[in-house]
């Protein structure tokens, strides 16, 4: 069964420092997502993607945040200078473009810490 | 006022028991997930619900969805232990990239 994968699981970073957080979505999905989690609260929506650019963004995602489809395949989370509150569970989606608005599919998360 | 309102925020049943969990938009409903979490962890699939009067059931898991009250339940019969966790409901109530607002999620023990 197809599914969305995400590296690394896990990813410790210094504050103020970069990361980037990978997805590879369904292959032929055309819309992607990515959300974030702090733990224990809500899942979060930070940015949607289709057709190479954002369609819909958050107020959470600001100027230290990007994504980037670079190859066709990988969806990636750039987190230009981390801070302690970014810390949290990134999890990575995508949707295909059936009618009903289709499934979207979730990736098993990144925790990112930040210290 | 929460755009998606889950209810009740924590539940403790005995084992066998039925439950209800209950999850509420403040908008239309174009479809409505549900998912299961252990704390820390990832989301797991549990069922999408897209027309109103839907129902689905996997195993022991039965979830409707109420169009005209914005609304969607979900229904455990005789609960196990294998059942606790994080109840998530997400709905695509905005937005035309469809992406899923969440609620705050019903933490569900079950005693043995």
């Amino acid at each position: 069964e197809p599914e969305v994968t995400q590296t690394p699981s896990h990813q410790v970073t210094q504050m103020g420092q970069e990361v980037i957080l990978r997805c590879v979505p369904i292959s032929n999905h055309l819309y992607f997502y990515w959300y974030r989690q702090i733990l224990g609260q809500k899942v979060e929506f930070l940015v949607s993607f289709y057709n190479n650019e954002i369609s819909e963004k958050s107020e959470i995602f600001d100027d230290q945040f990007s994504v980037e489809r670079p190859d066709g395949s990988n969806f990636t989370l750039k987190i230009r200078s981390t801070k302690l509150e970014d810390s949290a569970m990134y999890f990575c989606a995508s949707r295909g473009a059936g009618p009903l608005r289709g499934e979207q599919f979730f990736g098993p998360g990144t925790r990112l810490t930040v210290l | 006022s929460q755009e998606l309102e889950q209810s009740p925020q924590s539940l403790i049943v005995q084992e066998g028991k039925n439950l209800t969990i209950n999850c509420t938009s403040s908008k239309t409903l174009y479809g409505l997930y549900w998912y299961k979490q252990k704390y820390g962890e990832g989301l797991i699939f549990l069922m999408m619900l897209q027309k109103g009067g839907e129902e689905k059931s996997h195993e022991k898991i039965t979830a409707k969805l109420d169009e005209k009250k914005q609304q969607s339940s979900l229904h455990i019969t005789a609960s196990q232990p294998s059942h606790a966790g994080i109840y998530l409901c997400g709905a695509d109530i905005a937005g035309s990239a469809r992406q899923l607002t969440f609620g705050s999620g019903t933490q569900l023990t079950v005693l043995p």
